[in-house]
């Protein structure tokens, strides 16, 4: 049975670091891949980036300097890192996967405030 | 980045009324392996999305016959064949042919 959940803080203040890990099971990372996904409030979804099944990432290219996707596949995590946080960040972030975002975690709502 | 455009963003519909949602894509979502990356999904309010239809016509597990997916290139469209209360929400098309994978800007099904 295929699950993802995702985990992190609920608060980040501007300007820091968001960490988020996505937790898979039902499948293997090294074969399938996983995408973040977010949703600012009231707004629509946001593709933000994936890591493949090789272990190569791809990224929204609007974030890609501020996003770094990683994983490690002997724990089924995937993890997110984004920088310099601001206000227009907060949002609910899914993760997503595999066989083209078939399954959803419940996402994981963050709001970037001090 | 690949660029969806659908239409309409509101739609309103009754119950047991056939509607059709649009997605235009501003290049060929045809991949080089002969697939055609398109999805479309339903996000139910306070709920994660759903994927309905997988490579614009195949209907995910567990998803009721009433929707379709159709089209190719460019431009696609999702049917629902008799409205029912539970559709109720916001549909979206995603491309993954192309990286970065991009989303539509959403539909959102009312009753009218």
């Amino acid at each position: 049975q295929v699950q993802l959940k995702e985990s992190g803080p609920g608060l980040v203040q501007p300007s820091q670091t968001l960490s988020l890990t996505c937790t898979v099971s039902g499948f293997s990372l090294t074969s399938n891949s996983v995408s973040w996904v977010r949703q600012p409030p009231g707004k629509g979804l946001e593709w933000m980036g994936a890591i493949w099944s090789g272990g190569s990432t791809d990224y929204n290219s609007a974030l890609k300097s501020r996003l770094s996707i990683s994983r490690d596949t002997s724990k089924s995590q995937v993890f997110l890192k984004m920088n310099s946080l601001q206000t227009e960040d907060t949002a609910i972030y899914f993760c997503t996967g595999p066989l083209g975002a078939r399954y959803w975690g419940q996402g994981v709502m963050v709001t970037v405030s001090s | 980045d690949v660029v969806l455009t659908q239409t309409p963003s509101i739609l309103s519909a009754t119950i047991g009324q056939s509607v059709s949602i649009s997605c235009r894509s501003s290049q060929s979502l045809l991949d080089s392996d002969g697939n055609t990356y398109l999805y479309w999904f339903l996000q139910r309010p306070g709920q994660s999305p759903q994927r309905l239809i997988y490579l614009v016509s195949n209907l995910g597990s567990g998803v009721p016959n009433r929707f379709s997916g159709s089209g190719s290139g460019t431009d696609f469209t999702l049917k629902i064949s008799g409205v029912e209360a539970e559709d109720l929400g916001v549909y979206y098309c995603m491309q993954a042919t192309h990286a970065p994978w991009t989303f539509g800007g959403g539909t959102k099904l009312e009753l009218k």
